[in-house]
Parts: structure tokens; sequence; C-alpha cells
């Protein structure tokens, strides 16, 4: 079983729509948790950061932790064609740092 | 502020050739790290380098992948050889200490 467990996708969707993308996680020692974005050919940018449980917005963009259930969620308010990319979940260790990342989810956004 | 840069952004290789990348990472990052990103996985951490010093090895398939990162700041990354599993793109990574990972363009590999 991998430690970060992501839904590869694809998700298509039409511009406006609520985007809604998961991660799961089986260690307990996960206590950081970020959205990476990676455009097609381009390395990974940290979208969100967040170590808490709860929601964290910035802008169209909601993160949500649930760490009782080792769950965590990205939201994409009003999705726009510029927001088609892969989306990765990255979790690091509270003991090492290490950052383990998820498969990624692919979006695509349709005009 | 300069992103990470990495060199080439491109390369094919017969199998069995041997190949290296180079990565120039952002400036007064301490720690870099060299990550594995096969088609439609996230990527995977190969080695990790605090200063010249390794941290973490312990993915990096020692008998034919090499890295150095001599002078604490640019780093190399050494297949040989190369087998048709390694096609994946290369990512650098830097941070400062214990902080947010920016990662550089990438490096795709192909090996025929």
């Amino acid at each position: 079983q991998k430690e970060v467990e992501q839904d590869p996708g694809p998700l298509s969707v039409p511009e406006g729509a609520i985007v809604s993308l998961n991660c799961t996680y089986s260690n307990s020692a996960f206590q950081y948790f970020m959205w990476y974005r990676q455009y097609s050919r381009k390395g990974p940018e940290l979208l969100m950061y967040t170590y808490s449980s709860g929601n964290k917005e910035d802008g169209r963009f909601t993160a949500q932790v649930d760490k009782s259930s080792k769950y965590i969620s990205l939201f994409i308010r009003d999705s726009q064609p510029s927001d088609s990319a892969t989306y990765l979940c990255a979790m690091i260790r509270s003991n090492d740092y290490k950052l383990s990342f998820g498969a990624g989810t692919t979006v695509t956004v349709r005009a | 502020e300069a992103g990470v840069a990495q060199s080439p952004r491109y390369k094919i290789i017969e199998k069995r050739q041997s190949v290296a990348f180079w990565c120039n990472p952002i400036s007064g990052h301490a720690t870099l790290y060299w990550y594995q990103q096969i088609l439609g996985q996230g990527p995977k951490l190969l080695i990790q380098f605090q200063n010249n010093g390794v941290v973490d090895d312990s993915q990096l398939p020692k008998d034919r992948f090499s890295a150095e990162r001599l002078k604490g700041v640019d780093s190399t990354l050494k297949i040989q050889p190369a087998k048709l599993e390694d096609s994946a793109v290369y990512l650098c990574a830097s941070t400062p200490l214990g902080e947010t990972q920016y990662f550089g363009p990438g490096t795709r590999l192909l090996v025929l």
C-alpha cells in the first residue's frame, strides 16, 4: 500500500465548475500538507501549504485537512482553462521531513 | 529571485549509455534534492543533500546512479549504464532549511 493515495483521474470539467481533488494517507507521522500544481513539461510549483486540520483559503483555492480521517482535499472554485494541469498532493513527515507525493490528478477545464 | 536551473531539458540516449544532468539551486538554499518522476506518477526522492553532504540516498539505485554536490551549490546526477526503465523526468529542487521545496523545470530523459 502506498503511503499517499491519489486518484490519477483524469478529470474534465466545464469552465466555472468547482474542481474537487482528494488524497488519503496512512502514516500518522505526516503533519504538513501541500498541494502542488504541475503544468505540462514544467516542474511542480507550490499552490497551498497547511499543517493543521480545517480549511485554508487562498483566492479561488481551498485546502482542507482532516487528520482524524487521514484525508486532504483541494477545491478550485470558478475553474478556468488556465487551471488545466496536474495537481499533486504532498506530505511531510514530522520525524524526518521527507516529502512524499501522491500520483497526481490531471485536470482539464474546458472553455 | 532566479529559480532552480536544470540542464539539459531533454535527452535521448540508448540503453547502456551514460548520461549526466546538472542542477543549479536557488542562491542560498542549503538543501538540494533530486527526484525521479515516471509518467503518471508523483516525484520519487532519489537523493537529498545538505550543503555538500548526503542526507538521504536510500532510494538511489547506487549500482547505476550517482550524484555529487562538491562545493555545496551545483549538483550533478549521473546514470551509468542507463536502462529502459530510467526513462522519466528528473527534477531538482532546493530549499532553505526544512522549508518549502522549489522545483526546477526538470530534465526529460528517454532511453531507447
